[in-house]
């Protein structure tokens, strides 16, 4: 079945740092991918997304490519703000629309 | 802007108590689901509707049900609280499946079952 694996947290960096956030899955097909971010007491909020393989999705300083060479989805920024301290969900589309996710990676960023 | 609004946003339920939670959007969506989320596992899918009157079960339903009466609603009811139920659980919509739709999510209820 479909599933998502992203690399386990917390992720702990210092302001300005580069980030890589690492996310594979396992689909049929090539389904959409989406990363998720959600900010303490909030729900998830829709970060970037891409359809297609090769496509990059794109916001916020956020970058991820769709790699469908390696089923890969890695979310990169190449300097991360404390403002970016969150929990980041990678997540494959399924069937309905439905969104299936992974374990969630929490990004801690310090001054 | 309401987008998509949760009732209650937290609950204490002794084993065995039932409860519903309520899930409403404005925004016109067609396709309304009802996610868990467990520390460590991410968020996981107990139930969905594709439009009003229908409901379909996700990955993990049991001890869960659903209805789908209205379209900006979809209520989320436990018959029965076990403390395996305690999570916090959180309402999405979207428009449709024609395309890759993000999901608008609810600010999330925090259930605890003693």
């Amino acid at each position: 079945g479909n599933s998502v694996t992203q690399m386990e947290g917390p992720v702990t960096l210092s302001e300005e740092a580069f980030l890589t956030i690492n996310c594979t899955y396992t689909a049929t097909g090539y389904p959409s991918l989406f990363w998720y971010v959600q900010y303490p007491g909030e729900g998830l909020q829709l970060l970037l997304k891409a359809t297609k393989a090769d496509d990059k999705g794109s916001n916020k300083g956020f970058e991820a490519t769709y790699r469908k060479e390696t089923t890969s989805f890695h979310l990169e920024k190449g300097s991360v703000q404390v403002s970016d301290s969150a929990v980041y969900f990678c997540a494959l589309r399924g069937g309905y629309n439905k969104l299936i996710f992974g374990a969630g990676t929490r990004l801690a960023v310090h001054p | 802007n309401a987008g998509v609004t949760q009732t209650p946003k937290f609950r204490v339920l002794k084993t065995g108590q039932s409860m519903t939670l309520l899930c409403a959007q404005d925004m016109n969506h067609e396709y309304m689901y009802w996610y868990r989320q467990d520390p460590g596992m991410g968020l996981r899918l107990i139930h969905y509707s594709v439009g009003e009157g229908t409901t379909a079960k996700g990955e993990v339903p049991d001890g869960y049900n659903v209805s789908r009466l209205k379209k900006q609603n979809f209520l989320l009811g436990l018959e029965s609280a076990a403390p395996s139920q305690t999570s916090v659980y959180f309402c999405a919509s979207s428009y449709d499946s024609r395309r890759a739709e993000k999901l608008f999510f609810g600010s999330g209820t925090q259930l605890s079952v003693l």
